[in-house]
């Protein structure tokens, strides 16, 4: 069956700090991926995506993101985090092909201390 | 360009009235989505629409639950008659399906709309 996992529920890091939030995906076709980020009271907004081509993906807001087929997976990076990046994030994933739905991870809680 | 619509931002309704939730997706999209989102199931997709034809409703709770897309510019959610369970946040998003472009199956989100059923 087709799944995406974040494994972690809530992360909290220090601002300054690095920061990688997981993402692994069960999908039998060829996967287009998406990173979405969700501040409070607000609708989703996408942060990066891969299609194709370079497995490493730059977003908005400094994000990057790399695509690791032989571990089917799509980690979500930062190298220094903000107060400002205190969010819910989301992994995606689609089809190349056919049906056109998205298959949403559960989310992962972004807290950053000061 | 204006992103998409939806409105009311926030309703609050007795239980067992009805809710219309409304949805106006970008200019040129041709697919929209439905998605419900709360704190125990987190975001869940209701329904989809392509070139204004529902293409996999698997995801609507119930009977209770309706949508239709009347044309490609304008789209309902209704919940007739409404109960508690139903308070949650509904996301509308649209996007432009089709193979071979980058630009294709990213999927823009509206604002969404709190409701509040009583």
């Amino acid at each position: 069956a087709q799944s995406v996992t974040q494994p972690d529920i809530h992360i909290t890091v220090s601002e300054g700090a690095s920061l990688e939030l997981r993402c692994n995906y069960s999908y039998g076709a060829t996967p287009y991926l998406f990173w979405y980020v969700q501040s409070p009271g607000q609708g989703l907004q996408l942060l990066l995506k891969y299609f194709s081509g370079d497995t490493l993906v730059q977003g908005i807001k400094g994000f990057e993101a790399e695509f690791k087929r032989s571990q089917s997976s799509f980690n979500l990076r930062k190298p220094s985090v903000h107060w400002s990046d205190a969010a819910e994030y989301f992994c995606a994933v689609t089809t190349t092909s056919g049906t056109y739905k998205y298959i949403f991870g559960t989310g992962t809680r972004l807290k950053v201390l000061a | 360009d204006a992103g998409v619509i939806q409105s009311p931002r926030h309703e609050v309704t007795e239980m067992g009235q009805e809710v219309t939730l409304r949805c106006k997706p970008i200019s040129g999209h041709n697919s929209l989505f439905w998605y419900r989102q709360t704190m125990m199931r987190g975001l869940e997709l209701l329904i989809y629409f392509n070139n204004n034809v529902p293409i996999d409703d698997s995801g609507m709770p119930e009977d209770r639950f309706s949508a239709k897309m009347p044309n490609a510019s304008f789209s309902t959610l209704k919940i007739q008659p409404s109960e508690p369970r139903d308070s949650a946040v509904y996301f509308c998003a649209s996007t432009r399906t089709g193979v071979g472009s980058s630009s294709y199956n990213e999927q823009f989100f509206g604002p969404g709309t709190r409701l509040t059923v009583l």
